[in-house]
């Protein structure tokens, strides 16, 4: 079975500017997961799809991040513009939500994005 | 919401001893467990989860208790080895319907001294 992937692996951008990440849940997976991870800190969630409908985004700044699910399978998270504490690794997890939920999450290798 | 404290942050052991790593939750609607571990660039890797029908579970040398009532969990793992050393995170969810993100801690550093 093929992981999530995510894309791209690094970025670096100035503050102000605008960058965007790619995750591929694993194929029949309904629900997708963004988190957040800080350095030294454990993830935190911003938005979850459930197909391509959001379920929770209250932990998502609307006011610059936005993140879309088009045909409930590739996701899209996106920043602008960017600011210095949004330096942090930016992981993707997807589930099918079995009732038995004996595996949990998912993750993808994550995006490391760095805020200059 | 959810909030999950976890302790100690950071855990130094002798190899072959044991480790405990402790959490609690402040949300009594939460019923799955699980832990991750996370190597130094990795990503957080599930190494085992416990639901609230079950008070505890092991696998091999790893096993999470939970007590529903005090809303605390623990991760233990004894016979350690050197590639036991990483960060650990608990983290809690309402499975099954609507919104069920994890809640993570803070994690812990477990440090494994040969």
């Amino acid at each position: 079975e093929a992981g999530v992937a995510q894309s791209p692996r690094y970025k670096i951008i100035e503050k102000r500017q605008s960058v965007a990440f790619w995750c591929n849940p694993i194929s029949g997976h309904a629900t997708l997961y963004w988190y957040q991870q800080i350095l030294g800190q454990g993830p935190k969630l911003l938005i979850q799809f459930q197909n391509n409908g959001v379920v929770d985004d209250s932990q998502l700044p609307k006011d610059r991040f936005s993140a879309e699910r088009l045909k409930g399978v590739d996701s899209t998270l996106k920043i602008q513009p960017a600011k210095l504490e949004d330096s942090a690794v930016y992981l993707c997890a997807s589930s099918s939500r079995s009732a038995s939920r004996t595996y949990g999450y998912t993750f993808g290798s994550g995006t490391r994005l760095t805020v200059v | 919401g959810e909030n999950v404290e976890q302790h100690p942050s950071t855990l130094s052991v002798q190899e072959g001893d044991s480790a405990v790593i402790k959490c609690t939750y402040s949300d009594s609607a939460s019923n799955y467990f699980p832990w991750y571990k996370q190597e130094l660039g990795k990503r957080p890797q599930l190494i085992i989860d416990i639901r609230s029908n079950v008070g505890e579970k092991k696998d091999q040398r790893i096993a999470v208790t939970l007590n529903k009532t005090a809303k605390h969990f623990s991760l233990h793992i004894t016979e350690t080895q050197p590639e036991d050393s990483a960060v650990y995170f608990c983290a809690a969810s309402i499975p099954g319907g609507g919104a069920d993100g994890l809640t993570f801690g803070k994690g812990t550093h477990l440090i494994i001294q040969p």
